[in-house]
């Protein structure tokens, strides 16, 4: 069954430090992987997504991913690191077969310390 | 231009009580899916549809029923509510057939069953 891991329910981080927050997954197939933001009381917004390509994907707010296919990691990073980036950051994935579901993880939460 | 929307934002039932959850989006996208998010669980997928008159079941799918008649509508039905399915509920849709993926969220629906 496919599944995505989040292995950290919180990270904690200076601010102007660098930032990863990490997910793993599992599929039989060739995924499509995303990294979403939740800031308090919102929906959830997309900040990148990984199709094929290069493994190093940018997205928004200065947000970047890596598709680490041997690993089977994608984990989403920043080079330095902003107070309001605290938020709650999902990782999901979609199978590419007939089976269409997206599957998230149980979410990562930020804590950008100033 | 409305993108993904839900109503209402907030409902309180009593335990039995039948209620359906709208969803509708103006993006002529093929996919729209249920979530529920509970603390520690992440966004938990109920049911996914990819395309008008076809529905599928997601991780979670008892106690619930959707249907698809237009592109546009997604409605959740819960059909005898418990107190286990309070919970913030989202709805997205996505357009997924091609490179150009795009998923929105809507604002969320928070339920509480008491």
């Amino acid at each position: 069954a496919q599944s995505v891991a989040q292995p950290e329910d919180q990270v904690n981080v200076a601010e102007g430090n660098p930032l990863t927050v990490k997910c793993t997954y599992s599929v039989s197939g060739n995924p499509y992987l995303f990294w979403y933001v939740q800031y308090p009381n919102r929906g959830l917004q997309f900040l990148l997504k990984y199709i094929t390509g290069d493994n190093l994907v940018k997205g928004s707010y200065g947000f970047e991913a890596e598709f680490n296919k041997s690993q089977t990691s994608f984990h989403l990073k920043k080079p330095s690191a902003l107070v309001s980036d605290s938020a709650l950051y999902f990782c999901a994935v979609r199978v590419m077969n007939r089976d269409d579901k997206i599957i998230f993880g149980k979410g990562t939460r930020l804590h950008i310390l100033p | 231009n409305a993108g993904v929307t839900q109503t209402p934002k907030f409902q309180v039932l009593k335990t039995g009580q039948s209620m359906t959850l709208q969803c509708a989006q103006d993006m002529n996208h093929e996919y729209m899916s249920w979530y529920r998010q509970d603390p520690g669980m992440g966004l938990r997928l109920i049911h996914y549809s990819v395309g008008a008159g076809i529905t599928d079941q997601g991780e979670v799918p008892n106690g619930y029923n959707v249907s698809r008649s237009t592109t546009e509508d997604f409605p959740l039905r819960l059909l005898s509510a418990a107190p286990s399915q309070t919970s913030v509920y989202f709805c997205a849709s996505s357009r997924i057939r091609d490179r150009r993926y795009e998923q929105y969220f809507g604002p969320g629906t928070r339920l509480t069953v008491t």
